[in-house]
Parts: C-alpha cells; sequence; structure tokens
C-alpha cells in the first residue's frame, strides 16, 4: 500500500531564516506530487506540484521554492522566511494523469510559525 | 482563474439531522471531489463525480453536480457528532484532472 511521509510536524522559525519541508511517498512510482499551504482565514492554496523528477510548476510566485530531487521525494524551501509563511503546509500525492484517477492523498501536515 | 468556493463557510447542525454544503466553480470540468478535513489534519477524500453523472452516492454521503450552473453539492444525511470537520470541493485547475484547487471549505459542527 502507499503511504505519504511528510516532516517536520511542527517547527517555529525566526523571520530571514531558512525552511526545508520534506515529503516522501512510498509504494508506487512516478506520482504527481503537490504543495499546498493552508493559511488562517485564506483556505487552501496550491504552491507547487510536480508530474516528473525536475518538473515543478509553480502556481503563486512568492519567496518559497519546490524541488524534487528523486521520484518520490518533494521538497519545499525558502531562503529567508517571511511573517506571511506561517501556515499549515501540506504535501500530497496521486496518480499520473495516464491513469486517470487524480485522487489526491495528503500527508499529516507541517505547521510552520515564524516569529 | 478556476477556484471551488464553498457555502456557506459554516454550518451548525444537531445530530440526526442533514447537511448540506454547495460549492461553485468558475471553469468547465471534467469531475470535481469533495476533501473532508478534520481539525490540525490532511485532507481526506470522500467522493469524485464525472461530468456526466448528475448525481453520485456513498454510505451517508450523496453528491450532485451541475455543470450548466457550474455548481455542486454535498449532503450529509443523519450526521452524527463524528462528521464535525470542514468539507472542500475541489474542480481541477486546468482542463484535464490536475492538479486540484481548494477553496476556504464548510466548517461543519455537529452537535451531540
Amino acid at each position: 500500500s502507499q503511504t505519504i511521509h511528510q516532516w517536520p510536524a511542527t517547527l517555529v522559525q525566526p523571520v530571514g531564516s531558512p525552511l526545508s519541508l520534506e515529503c516522501t511517498v512510498e509504494g508506487t512510482s512516478n506520482p504527481n506530487l503537490y504543495w499546498y499551504r493552508q493559511a488562517a482565514g485564506r483556505g487552501l492554496q496550491l504552491l507547487f506540484y510536480s508530474v516528473g523528477i525536475g518538473q515543478i510548476s509553480s502556481e503563486v510566485p512568492q519567496n518559497l521554492s519546490a524541488s524534487r530531487p528523486q521520484d518520490r521525494q518533494f521538497i519545499l524551501s525558502s531562503k529567508k522566511l517571511l511573517l506571511s509563511d506561517s501556515g499549515f503546509y501540506l504535501c500530497a500525492w496521486s496518480r499520473d494523469r495516464a491513469s486517470g484517477a487524480n485522487v489526491l492523498t495528503f500527508g499529516a501536515g507541517s505547521r510552520l510559525t515564524v516569529l | 482563474s478556476q477556484q471551488g468556493e464553498e457555502d456557506p463557510q459554516a454550518l451548525s447542525i444537531q445530530e440526526g439531522e442533514n447537511a448540506t454544503m454547495n460549492c461553485s466553480y468558475k471553469t468547465s470540468i471534467n469531475n470535481l471531489q469533495w476533501y473532508r478535513q478534520n481539525s490540525g489534519r490532511g485532507l481526506v477524500h470522500l467522493i469524485l463525480i464525472r461530468s456526466n453523472e448528475r448525481e453520485k452516492h456513498s454510505g451517508r454521503l450523496r453528491v450532485t453536480l451541475d455543470t450548466s450552473k457550474k455548481s455542486s453539492s454535498l449532503l450529509i444525511t443523519a450526521s452524527r457528532a463524528a462528521d464535525t470537520a470542514s468539507y472542500f470541493c475541489a474542480p481541477p485547475l486546468h482542463s484535464g484532472n490536475t492538479p486540484l484547487v481548494f477553496g476556504k471549505g464548510t466548517r461543519l459542527s455537529v452537535i451531540a
């Protein structure tokens, strides 16, 4: 069966510090991978998605970046955090489009507080 | 751009009552999904309805889709306290299946 791991679960970072959130998927190959952010009162915002290694699409221009160094690994990064980066970050995966199904499976989330 | 917008933003009902949540979206879709989120957790897929379907059932869930009005509804029958959660509709951002976009959700409280 497939599982998705996301870490760290919680972190508190000062403004201007770097960020690295990691997400890995087990039990499948060539998944579509996604990063979403949920900020208070703002709904669930799509940040990045990837359909393959090295293929990253950004939906919201900001100081965040994403990388996919391996097939089942998706990393969200920032060089300098802003207060507005605080939120609940969710990683998700789905089967590739050729399969016809696009049901998302989400990780448990990473809660980031920038002070 | 595409987005799912849920209505109402919050809903409070008594256990045993039915809960109806509505969703509107902006551009044509070939399917729409509903997800549930318990507080502080990741989202969980509930049901997918395709554009050629008008209605779909799964247990106590009933989803309808009206592509002419670009709207969908989620009905939870005989609600339970455990149904307390936020519910999101998710249309695809682009034509095709991926990625999905979500709105702010409907926060459902079921009071025992």
